[in-house]
This record gives structure tokens, sequence and C-alpha cells, in this order.
């Protein structure tokens, strides 16, 4: 089966630019992930789908960052304006069935975002 | 939701077996022991998930004792193209946004 799908692989762009990020899922995927990977850390989880529905979006920054998934199946991630600080790997990974902790994830190989 | 703790890095020799420990004093009922494995400019991959006892696949093996607390995971023979990061999750059952990734074991496997 072909994996999570996400484009581009790299952008750079100046503070205050926006940016957004596209995300394929795994067919038949109900459950969606978005995460951010700052260098040297691990994954930090940023917002969870469930079919085109918000599970938990908690640590999005929505000042800046906002997430839609149409139709429940491909997503995008939008920053704007972009931060320094937000220069990062930005990972899409999804998982079968309902949201549940024994479902493994599969990851796309994310983008990674320079901010200048 | 349980912490974990595990080593920051790990060096070992191709053909060794490695086992990488994780601890997580405060694991729940309900929580499952998850390990992943990232490479550079790579997402994080699946490795292995296990509850109680040993759970082995082609890939790794996971030992969990009786009382949960901790958890090793193995790596039997190991190869250069084992080098990478791995990650111990613990993750409730009800749901798995409240999945956390410490900043993993950095195994660095030399010929």
């Amino acid at each position: 089966e072909a994996g999570v799908a996400q484009s581009p692989r790299y952008k750079i762009i100046e503070k205050r630019q926006s940016v957004a990020f596209w995300c394929n899922p795994i067919s038949g995927h109900a459950t969606l992930y978005w995460y951010q990977q700052i260098l040297g850390q691990g994954p930090k989880l940023l917002i969870q789908f469930q079919n085109n529905g918000v599970v938990d979006d908690s640590q999005l920054p929505k000042d800046r960052f906002s997430a839609e998934r149409l139709k429940g199946v491909d997503s995008t991630l939008k920053i704007q304006p972009a931060k320094l600080e937000d220069s990062a790997v930005y990972l899409c990974a999804s998982s079968p069935g309902r949201d549940r902790g024994n479902q493994p994830q599969h990851f796309g190989d994310g983008t990674r975002l320079s901010i200048l | 939701l349980a912490k974990t703790t595990q080593p920051i890095s790990m060096d070992s020799y191709e053909g060794q077996e490695v086992n990488i420990t994780c601890s997580h004093n405060n694991i729940a009922t309900n929580d499952y022991i998850t390990w992943y494995q990232q490479f550079p400019s790579q997402g994080p991959r699946f490795i292995i998930q296990g509850y109680k006892t040993k759970v082995t696949n082609e890939v790794a093996s996971l030992f969990i004792p009786a009382d949960r607390k901790s958890s090793t995971l193995s790596l039997p023979r190991v190869s250069l193209s084992d080098t990478a990061v791995y990650y111990c999750l613990v993750v409730p059952y009800s749901s798995a946004s409240k999945i956390i990734f410490g900043s993993g074991t950095r195994l660095s496997i030399r010929p």
C-alpha cells in the first residue's frame, strides 16, 4: 500500500510570510495527525482529526496555525504569519479506525520548513 | 500521562544484540507501550507494541515485566542500518491524542 504522502519536502520562507503543507494519508485511514518536530527533539502533536472532525487541537497555536481536513481525506496545515521559532519538520501521520492508543501511526517523511 | 525515561544515546557494534530500556513508573492500567524508529530525514516508523510479558516480531522483541514500570526493546544482531533514534512511548488506549514523544535514544552502530 502507498504510504503517507506529504508535500512539499522543503520550504524556505521569510518571517511573517505564510506557508501551507499538504498531506494525503493512507487510503481508508480515518485518523490523521499533524506533528511538529524541532531539531533534536521528538515530534509534538499539533492536531488530530477523526475523519473530518477535530479530536484534539490543544497544542495548536491557533493565532497563527490552522488545519483542515476536507471530506475526511487530504489535509492542509497553514502557518500565517510565520515566526522564526516555527522552523521545524512538519510530519503528517495516519492510522486506521477510531482514535485508539493501540493503533500504530504511519508517518510521512515530513516537510522541512526554514524561516529566514 | 505516563512519562518515559530512556538513555540519550547508546553505541554498539554490528552483529551484537542491543537492548534499550525505557522507564515508565506511572504507567496506567490501560496504557500501551509502543516503540518507534526514526532515521534522518524520515518520519518515525512503528517497530513494536505491547501491553505485558513479551512480544516478538520480525524486527524486534519487547520485554515487559509484570509491574509494567519499564520495558526493554531488544534488537537482535544489529547492522549499520539500525543506526537511528528510538522512541519509547506510553499511550492510553482511550486516545492516541495523548501520545508524547520524548527525545528518544540515539543508537549508533559501528562496523
